[in-house]
Order: structure tokens, then sequence, then C-alpha cells
């Protein structure tokens, strides 16, 4: 009931192009979803999260919508551009009282080719 | 300020060796985290402190022993380590609130790699 599942596990789209992973979890005690970003040798960063009360949420390029009935969430980068080429990772955890564990997908690697 | 900050960013060091990872945060957060990552993988989380108190160890092997000094700091003592044990150690900082009202943003440094001869 921990896991995140994460799809695809690779990802190569255009410039100019959308690319969306998907992920599905299970645990109903959820209630926080980031998605993070990682470049080669880099730490994750925090890219953008949701919320269950909202279906969706936009920063710019990056949209996460978010389906609570199904138990899934998705990232959706538009207009995709090479700088976009990462390793993306969503993730999952309730709310906390104290520090507490993020339960991560198993990441998908964007590429975005010129 | 977002950041966190690690050191060394590399280290490389022989099984017998006695080395140790150093992170450090200025965002008033109150929970800390290491994780290890291997290629191609998602972090794994070792430890949690929060307010400067272990409260989470994953089962992680003793030649890892945490240390929080204070809550700006966090440290990873490494000793005898096994080559498997190559990887990028990562520090993470989240705010810690009332009951309820935390949503666990975390927030990662830029990690160490190590490598274990």
């Amino acid at each position: 009931q921990q896991q995140v599942k994460q799809s695809p596990q690779s990802l190569i789209v255009q410039k100019g192009g959308i690319s969306i992973i998907n992920c599905a979890y299970e645990n109903t005690a959820f209630d926080y979803f980031p998605w993070y970003q990682q470049f080669p040798g880099k730490g994750p960063a925090l890219l953008i999260a949701i919320r269950p009360d909202v279906s969706e949420k936009k920063e710019g390029r990056f949209t996460i919508s978010f389906n609570k009935s199904a138990k899934q969430f998705s990232l959706h980068i538009m207009d995709s551009q090479p700088g976009d080429s990462a390793t993306y990772f969503c993730a999952a955890s309730g709310r906390v009282t104290s520090g507490s564990r993020l339960t991560f997908g198993e990441g998908t690697q964007l590429t975005v080719n010129p | 300020d977002t950041e966190v900050t690690q050191t060394p960013k590399h280290l490389v060091m022989g099984m017998t060796n006695k080395k140790s990872l150093k992170c450090e945060q200025h965002m008033g957060h109150r929970a800390m985290y290491w994780y290890k990552q291997k290629a191609k993988k998602p972090p794994e989380l070792m430890f949690v402190y929060s307010y400067e108190k272990l409260s989470i160890n994953e089962s992680v092997p003793s030649r890892f022993s945490p240390e929080c000094p204070n809550s700006s700091l966090l440290n990873l003592h490494l000793h005898a380590l096994q080559p498997e044990d190559s990887a990028l150690y990562l520090c993470a900082s989240s705010q810690i609130s009332a009951a309820g009202a935390s949503y666990n943003e975390q927030f990662f440094g830029p990690g160490t790699r190590l490598t274990v001869l």
C-alpha cells in the first residue's frame, strides 16, 4: 500500500511537444503529491506539488493533474525544451506532525530532442 | 533562502577509513533527512531527525552513524564501509508544524558522491 507506480520509465519527446508522466498510488492516507526534477550528479529539486483538494495545479509550463477517485496524478510539461531533459520522480506522503517519509516512484528519464 | 548545502561534493574512501558527510540548512526547518541514491533509482530514506532527535532509522547498518548537533546541522559518520555503499548521499530538510498542518515539502541538497574502494 506504500507503493507509488510511475510510468513510463523513459520518454523521448521532440522540442515543443508535450511530455506526460503518470503516477498511481494505493494508500488513501497520502495527501501530498510532489514532483521532483533531477539532473545528473545533482540532488532532486522540488518542481511542483499538489494537494488533493484541487484537481489541477499549473506553474509555468508544468501542470499536475490529480484524479482522487482513480488515485492517479500526472505531470504535463508543455512546450518541452532540451533543458527539461532530466529524471522526474513523483512522490507521495501523508500529513506529518514530525519528519516523515516520501514514497517515491521509480522515476522517468525524459529526453527532449532539439 | 531555500538552500541545503552538503560537503564534500565527492569522497573516495577505503573500507577501513572513517569519514563524515556534512549537511547544513538555514531555513529554520526542524526535520532533516539522510537518503541514499543509487544510479537510475529513487532516493532511499535512511534516517530522519525531528527536533534534533532521531525519529526514523530505516534499518540502516551500524557502519552509518547519523548525528544532529543542532537544528541547522546534520552529519553522517561513515566507518568500515563496503564497496556496495558507493552511492550519492542526499540530505534534505522540511518544516514541522502543528498536527495535520504540514505537507512534508522536502528540499534536497546537491549530494555527496561517495566511492568506496
